[in-house]
């Protein structure tokens, strides 16, 4: 079974912090995702990448930043953390071509305060 | 016009019942398609992928009509579990360096009453 771990269910944070969240995936999957998922807007993709140190803008990257050193992790970076991306962050991986299927991590539960 | 667009529901069901969503998509160039399930506050978990032969898993059948350009989702003998959002998903086909996104609806809620 595919396995992506997100490194924390749940995360309070200051607004101004920088906040790190951690993906990591067991597959060897190409390609790797961040989306936050908030009510009555579905889930909305923040940055993707699909390589080693390749990252591409999804429709909402302002105010993040993403880090793909290393195939298996993808981190989502908040520079500056603000109360509006109060949200749940879903990470997710993809073998290879667009025809595959993602598979998602547990999510994180963010709050800004 | 939404790239993807689904009834947000909820339908609401006894169990026992045969229920279907349907879902739409405009880009009529799009490759692949999913249904993936959805449980409250949970990450989405792949259902099934849709083929255009039309696929069945057990209980659950999806069918993809590309003339109409929808995507269809039956659940038979419906289970008090089956209670979820279910999101159906669409990988377009455009330019190289967007091939791997997947478009997601934002979901029909289902509720299975006893």
């Amino acid at each position: 079974d595919v396995k992506v771990t997100q490194s924390s269910r749940y995360l309070v944070k200051r607004t101004g912090e920088k906040v790190f969240l951690e993906c990591v995936q067991d597959m060897d999957h190409e390609n790797m995702f961040w989306y936050r998922q908030d009510p009555g807007l579905g889930l909305r993709l923040i940055y993707f990448s699909y390589d080693v140190k390749m990252k591409e803008k999804g429709d909402i990257p302002e105010g993040y930043s993403v880090s793909r050193e290393k195939k298996e992790r993808f981190s989502l970076i908040l520079e500056s953390a603000s109360t509006n991306q109060t949200s749940m962050y879903l990470c997710a991986s993809s073998f290879g071509y667009s025809n595959q299927p993602q598979h998602f991590g547990d999510g994180t539960r963010l709050s800004i305060l | 016009r939404k790239e993807v667009e689904q009834d947000p529901g909820p339908f609401n069901v006894p169990e026992g019942a045969t229920v279907a969503f349907n879902c739409t998509y405009s880009n009529s160039a799009s490759q692949s398609f999913f249904w993936y399930r959805q449980d409250c506050r949970k990450e989405p978990k792949l259902l099934m992928s849709v083929y255009s032969s039309g696929n069945e898993d057990g209980r659950f059948t999806a069918q993809l009509n590309r003339a109409s350009q929808y995507i269809s989702l039956l659940i038979r003998d419906s289970k008090l579990s089956d209670s979820a959002t279910y999101l159906c998903v669409v990988t377009p086909f455009v330019r190289m360096d967007s091939s791997y996104k997947l478009i997601f609806g934002s979901g029909t809620r289902l509720l299975v009453r006893p």
